[in-house]
């Protein structure tokens, strides 16, 4: 299993982003894809995931981000999205694009992480 | 505040063992899977434990876990330096549509 983010960069506030995730190594179509985001010097939070298509493929949302973010994915491209917008100072943090080999668990596999600083 | 509650900081001398708690309740580590995190300075999570006791592979067996009730421990025997780091507990948590919950984070000092 492979993850690999980028997108990453220093963003004004009320800015946009789009995180990508490029992955290998499983059936992506069926996957359950997480975003988790780690402040700088913080602990880790869920930011929403994506169901695997066979479970629905719908997609959920921490409280901070919902209505700003969006996930989705390519799957011909093998490629996970965050598009962030309305970003705010406190979106600042290294994102990470996770997966686990099923769903309703927490991520067995991390990608390297990107990170999103989002300027006053 | 995170929603499942470990202790800020553990430590112990090099070779002994060290146990790390993860408090958490009946919509998350009371009936759901924990994992277990190790994530060292600038270096993304690294999965130790998953479905409450399952070593990952290729982690040393020094590493076990445990969970009874809405607790969850991880234990790290014949501790080294390269242990030193911070721990991350996790499991999925049924309230509102379902979605992941971690542990604030232990960081484990190696004395």
């Amino acid at each position: 299993v492979q993850l690999v983010e980028s997108g990453g960069g220093l963003v004004k506030r009320g800015g946009s982003l789009r995180l990508s995730c490029a992955v290998s190594g499983f059936t992506f179509s069926n996957a359950w894809m997480t975003w988790v985001r780690q402040a700088p010097g913080k602990g880790l939070e869920w930011v929403g995931h994506i169901k695997g298509k066979s479970d629905g493929g719908t997609t959920d949302y921490a409280a901070p981000v919902k209505g700003r973010f969006t996930i989705s994915r390519h799957e011909s491209e093998n490629t996970l999205y965050l598009q962030m917008s309305g970003l705010k100072t406190e979106d600042s943090a290294v994102y990470y694009c996770t997966t686990a080999d099923t769903g309703y668990v927490p991520p067995d596999y991390w990608g390297q992480g990107t990170l999103v600083t989002v300027s006053s | 505040q995170s929603v499942l509650t470990q202790p800020p900081s553990v430590s112990e001398a090099p070779g002994q063992r060290v146990t790390i708690s993860c408090s958490g309740s009946s919509s998350n580590i009371g009936n759901q899977a924990v994992s277990w995190y190790q994530q060292l300075p600038g270096k993304s999570p690294k999965l130790l434990i998953s479905y409450d006791d399952l070593v990952h592979s290729g982690v040393s067996e020094r590493f076990s876990a445990s969970k009874s009730g809405t607790s969850a421990s991880l234990a790290i025997t014949g501790l080294q330096s390269e242990d030193e780091a911070i721990y991350y507990c996790a499991s999925w948590d049924n309230s509102l549509n379902g979605h992941v919950v971690f542990g604030g984070g232990t960081k484990l000092t190696v004395l």
